[in-house]
């Protein structure tokens, strides 16, 4: 019973370096999200996949970019990090689009320099 | 647009004191309401929801209920356990659109 599994756990990036976070789920979910965490913000959605094969912006996507592998894997770029993207990123996925129960990762620790 | 406001945390409370946590929202149409909640390391769960007014979302213990008169959807818990101790965001959803989450409250629990 994984549910949404996430990779890396923890990463700290120079700023400019590029990096792709992982995230796989097997409860065979037609959408998947990512959302970022910061203090006094609670979660924003960055992007989102309602089904395989489509991806849309959510509130903020600048600086992101994403890939709907398959219907399992759901993966976030950072093209060019910069300070402003530390953050916890956490991926989610639901059984249908815009459903309100949501099953989230454990989260990706990231740290840019 | 939508907007959800939760009270300032952190939160802190004995065992078995009475738990509170406040939720104001505001919408366009009328959402469904939710609690989710995150404990230590992992990653954020439903806790429990409700999808009209006068509706009241229960679950282990936690219940809340939703007050379109007051725009509010408080968490509340008669006895407090350890366990308990997590972060709590209130969010809503209105129609088509994804979920919207406040910006959370962190609950610790002493012995």
């Amino acid at each position: 019973n994984a549910g949404v599994t996430q990779t890396p756990k923890f990463q700290v990036l120079k700023t400019g370096q590029s990096m792709t976070l992982q995230c796989a789920q097997d409860m065979n979910h037609n959408s998947m999200y990512w959302y970022r965490q910061d203090p006094g913000m609670g979660l924003r959605l960055i992007y989102y996949s309602a089904s395989e094969g489509t991806t849309d912006k959510g509130e903020v996507p600048n600086g992101y970019n994403v890939s709907r592998l398959n219907k399992r894997e759901f993966s976030l770029r950072l093209e060019s990090a910069a300070p402003s993207q530390t953050s916890v990123y956490f991926c989610a996925s639901s059984q249908r689009s815009q459903n309100e129960k949501l099953f989230f990762g454990s989260g990706t620790q990231l740290s840019v320099l | 647009g939508n907007s959800v406001t939760q009270m300032e945390g952190p939160v802190t409370l004995s065992e078995e004191a009475f738990l509170t946590i406040n939720c104001t929202y505001t919408a366009t149409g009328y959402p469904s309401l939710f609690w989710y909640v995150q404990y230590p390391g992992e990653g954020l769960q439903l806790l429990l929801k409700a999808t009209k007014a006068d509706d009241k979302g229960s679950n282990k213990g936690f219940e809340a209920t939703y007050r379109k008169e007051t725009t509010s959807f408080h968490l509340e818990k008669g006895s407090v356990q350890v366990s308990d101790s997590a972060v709590y965001f209130c969010a809503l959803k209105t129609g088509a659109n994804n979920l919207f989450f406040g910006t959370g409250t962190r609950l610790t629990v002493i012995p």
